[in-house]
């Protein structure tokens, strides 16, 4: 009953540091989603992918990175770390173009 | 871009009452989906609705789908104190168009 994972669940980089929040789906669902959630907002698509091989992006692109090399996994990068990115981080799959989706637990990041 | 107006954006309520929220857009939707995030998890779908009108049963939960396509409510009948958390509405206008959050309420349950 795995569904989406996410890795790590918590996180504090340094300004200027990168790193790779993981995230996998058990479900063979093509279609994956990369969003952020800052206190008293709602979700924002960072990226997404339709299958192994595309990517697009979403809402608030910069500073973020993607790769889907294989349906089950979509990472999302970080290169050059910015205390704008501190938020919560969810990663999300579905079966279907932009409808019912599932969601990984989140990663908290904090860039000090 | 599209916008969703979610209220309240919080609630304090006594267990056993009902509870309604609403989400407004300035567009139509073709799809409206409600979820729940508990802390420290990520948002769990609870209803999805498809066509204007449509009203659609979970449990306790009710979820309708408006006439004009631009709104959507919930209601949650005879809360109990694991209703606590924050309700997302998101709409979906068709095709490659994105998946539209609103910003959440918050529901606090008063045992």
């Amino acid at each position: 009953n795995a569904g989406v994972t996410q890795t790590p669940k918590f996180r504090i980089l340094k300004i200027g540091q990168s790193m790779t929040l993981q995230c996998t789906q058990d479900m063979n669902h093509n279609y994956m989603y990369w969003y952020r959630q800052d206190p008293g907002m709602g979700l924002k698509l960072i990226y997404y992918s339709v299958g192994a091989g595309i990517t697009d992006k979403g809402e608030v692109p910069n500073g973020y990175n993607v790769s889907r090399s294989t349906t089950e996994d979509f990472p999302l990068r970080l290169e050059l770390a910015a205390p704008s990115q501190t938020s919560v981080y969810f990663c999300a799959s579905s079966a279907q173009r932009n409808t019912e989706a599932f969601f990984g637990q989140g990663t908290r990041l904090t860039v000090v | 871009g599209q916008q969703l107006n979610q209220s309240p954006q919080s609630m304090f309520i006594q267990e056993g009452e009902d509870v309604s929220m609403n989400c407004t857009s300035s567009s139509i939707f073709n799809t409206w989906l409600w979820y729940k995030q508990e802390p420290g998890e990520g948002p769990v779908l609870l209803i999805a609705l498809y066509k204007a009108g449509e009203l659609t049963s979970n449990g306790r939960l009710t979820a309708q789908f408006g006439i004009t396509r631009k709104d959507s409510f919930l209601n949650i009948s005879a809360s109990i104190p694991s209703d606590v958390g924050i309700y997302f509405c998101a709409g979906h206008s068709g095709g490659y168009q994105k998946v539209t959050f609103g910003t959440g309420t918050k529901l606090q349950v008063i045992p």
